[in-house]
């Protein structure tokens, strides 16, 4: 199993700021992901982190609103840009190696 | 387009009672499904997968490609399997979600 660490925990952001969520996972994986939930909705796929390379996004999601980096196999971060009102919500790192998928505790951000 | 619906947004039952929490997909090809569980206060996680055919905590769910279900039961249920159940699609190496249902056992 993989332990998937994420930072902040939670945060209130101003409109028009950017904020910066880390995620730390215990082990090497080939997989990480980005999803969103916002209030009472489901998770949404937000995009894959690739290792080296670009991220690949789902649709409506963006590189200039969400980039996205992966330096190596156990890291990633995902930057919320510009954030407005309906940016608030929980955003959670997962990780996967073996087909199972595990997640972090999530980041809970708040825009005022 | 591949989908994953579950109807029911909350369940409530004694316990003791059956459970069935209702899941439906949309997907051309061969699925692969899973239900994740989160308990109050903690992380997501797998309660089991319907390529493993296994029964965790008293759950199992079938894949019915038939009726494009896979609905989550238990024939009795406790209270501490109180919680958010999420129905989930393999789409390509991530996973599609449901949008919930919450499950509530009361004494």
């Amino acid at each position: 199993s993989a332990v998937i660490s994420q930072k902040p925990s939670r945060d209130i952001c101003q409109r028009g700021t950017s904020l910066t969520i880390q995620c730390q996972v215990d082990s090497q994986v080939t997989m990480m992901f980005w999803y969103r939930q916002q209030p009472g909705q489901s998770l949404t796929l937000i995009a894959t982190a690739n290792q080296g390379s670009e991220a690949t996004y789902e649709s409506g999601f963006v590189i200039d609103k969400f980039p996205i980096s992966r330096p190596n196999l156990t890291f990633s971060t995902l930057t919320v840009s510009n954030m407005s009102p309906e940016d608030s919500s929980i955003y959670l790192c997962s990780a996967s190696d073996t087909g199972e998928l595990f997640f972090g505790e999530g980041s809970r951000l708040t825009v005022l | 387009a591949q989908r994953v619906t579950q109807p029911e947004k909350l369940l409530s039952v004694f316990k003791g009672a059956p459970v069935e929490l209702k899941c439906n997909y949309s997907y051309s090809g061969s699925p692969e499904l899973f239900w994740y569980v989160q308990y109050s206060r903690q992380r997501l996680q797998l309660l089991l997968r319907h390529i493993s055919r296994e029964s965790i905590k008293g759950f199992t769910a079938d894949l019915n490609k038939g009726e494009t279900s896979f609905h989550l039961k238990k024939p009795f249920a406790q209270e501490e399997d109180s919680a958010m159940y999420y129905c989930a699609l393999k789409r390509g190496t991530a996973l599609i979600f449901g949008k919930g249902t919450t499950l509530s056992v009361s004494s």
